[in-house]
């Protein structure tokens, strides 16, 4: 079971705008600005979108966004494009042993 | 070109050992944190262990804790994963990655494309 919580399926058509949300708790998302998110292609090695909330790593495009409020974490992605169908992952830096967690995954489907 | 290569995965039985290595190229590796993160067949991905820029901070999943060993070689700009006493649900495709931070967790920036290890009889 994730530590983080991500709605199992999300779809849009193309030109949509879509949000995944990622639950945490005050122990992750509530307390800490250092939540992720990654698109991952099925063979591909995942890929860094967001990361420390709102930043995009240089070359992701700006139709990505993040936020978040409270306990949990959003992505956003606008005009949709068939090439954003692709399981999406959120992380949270965590307090305790273990600092790191993935949410469970969402897959995007582009209708 | 910043690149991550995994290598070792093999097909082992349960109870075995087997270490894996991560070599990396076009960044300065001794500046940055490494992790291991894997995915097992139909699941997500799991976050495995951690190691820090110089080797003195190590962090493990509960899953992993007390089986599995993180260590680095900066001289050899290179990552690796002691497993041993290895489970049929350790059976998984292993990435290493890169974090944007030296001594802990921020985010994962530069991924490999993983090794499989398949822990069976």
């Amino acid at each position: 079971q994730s530590a983080l919580t991500q709605p199992a399926s999300v779809s849009g058509s193309p030109g949509q705008s879509i949000t995944i949300s990622c639950t945490g708790s005050t122990s992750d998302i509530g307390f800490y600005n250092y939540v992720s998110w990654y698109q991952h292609h099925p063979g591909k090695a995942p890929k860094l979108m967001i990361y420390d909330v709102t930043r995009r790593p240089s070359g992701v495009s700006n139709r990505f966004s993040g936020s978040k409020s409270g306990n949990t974490a959003s992505l956003t992605i606008s005009g949709l494009q068939a090439d954003d169908e692709a399981d999406y992952y959120c992380s949270s830096f965590t307090s305790g042993s273990t600092p790191a967690a993935f949410g469970g995954g969402t897959t995007l489907t582009v209708l | 070109e910043v690149q991550l290569v995994e290598s070792g995965g093999v097909v082992v039985q349960p109870g075995g050992s087997l270490r894996l290595s991560c070599a990396a190229s076009g960044f300065t590796f001794a500046d940055y944190t490494m992790h291991w993160v894997r995915q097992a067949p139909g699941k997500g991905l799991e976050w495995v262990s951690l190691i820090s820029w110089d080797g003195g901070n190590t962090f493990y999943a509960d899953s992993v804790k007390g089986r599995f060993t993180i260590s680095r070689d900066n001289s050899k700009n290179s990552l690796y994963l002691q497993m041993t006493s290895l489970r049929t649900e350790d059976t998984a495709l292993y990435h290493c990655a890169k974090d944007f931070d030296s001594s802990s967790f921020d985010a994962f920036d530069i991924w490999g494309q993983g090794t499989m290890v398949i822990v069976s009889s």
